[in-house]
């Protein structure tokens, strides 16, 4: 089946840092890319749609000079956190829409928990 | 906007069926989901439903969708130890094209 990598799986840094999380498609082309956040105990908050070769559309209240989101290609979309505070804290969650598909399906990546001290 | 609904909690006992309900406000939407979430993991896509369909079956999974009061359920068949999750049940329709989620059911089965 497909297959949607998360990398890294789990990062801690210090406040004020910035932090990447990449989400690649395996084997499929993803036109379109959602970033979503989880708190504890949550469920899945849509945060940004990325679409390859365009500008990334975010969601009410999610600032985007915050969330830097790069769509460089059909495979891999980028989530930048920068100047990372400890209310940024949490499992941020990408899933990729199969193209070929027709958008029918949408395969999660594994997760990036990430701690700010 | 979409707004979907589950209960937080089901227990159930090993080799017993389980039933999640779900449900939703949008009529117009298309597919439904059920995901799993382990802890600390991502989401399994479970299986899904076109509006189109009243009922799919899948090995143990038996998802149910009733339009006219927007209810999707998913019945789980000699529930195991391993089904122990979260179950979240999510509609198409947000609009970006994203998945509108309910806040997830948590499935316990005691053996």
């Amino acid at each position: 089946g497909a297959v949607v990598s998360q990398h890294p799986s789990r990062v801690i840094c210090k406040s004020g840092t910035s932090v990447k999380i990449e989400c690649r498609s395996l084997d499929f082309q993803a036109t379109t890319m959602f970033w979503y956040r989880q708190f504890p105990k949550q469920s899945l908050m849509l945060m940004a749609t990325s679409n390859e070769g365009s500008k990334a559309t975010y969601e009410q209240g999610v600032e985007k000079d915050k969330f830097l989101i790069n769509h460089a290609s059909l495979t891999l979309s980028t989530l930048t956190v920068t100047s990372a505070h400890p209310e940024d804290s949490s499992f941020y969650i990408c899933s990729a829409r199969d193209r070929v598909a027709g958008g029918l399906k949408q395969y999660f990546g594994p997760g990036t928990r990430l701690t700010v001290l | 906007g979409e707004d979907v609904e589950q209960s937080l909690f089901l227990s159930v006992r090993e080799g017993d069926s389980s039933v999640i309900n779900c449900t939703y406000t949008d009529s117009s939407s298309t597919y439904l989901y059920w995901y799993k979430q382990e802890p600390g993991a991502g989401l399994q896509l479970l299986t899904y439903i076109f509006s189109n369909m009243d009922m799919k079956q899948d090995q143990r999974l038996t998802v149910l969708l009733n339009k006219k009061d927007k209810h999707l359920s998913l019945r789980i068949a000699d529930t195991q130890t391993g089904d122990s999750a979260i179950y979240f049940c999510a509609v198409s329709g947000g609009s970006q094209g994203n998945l509108i989620f309910g806040k997830g059911t948590k499935l316990s089965v005691k053996p």
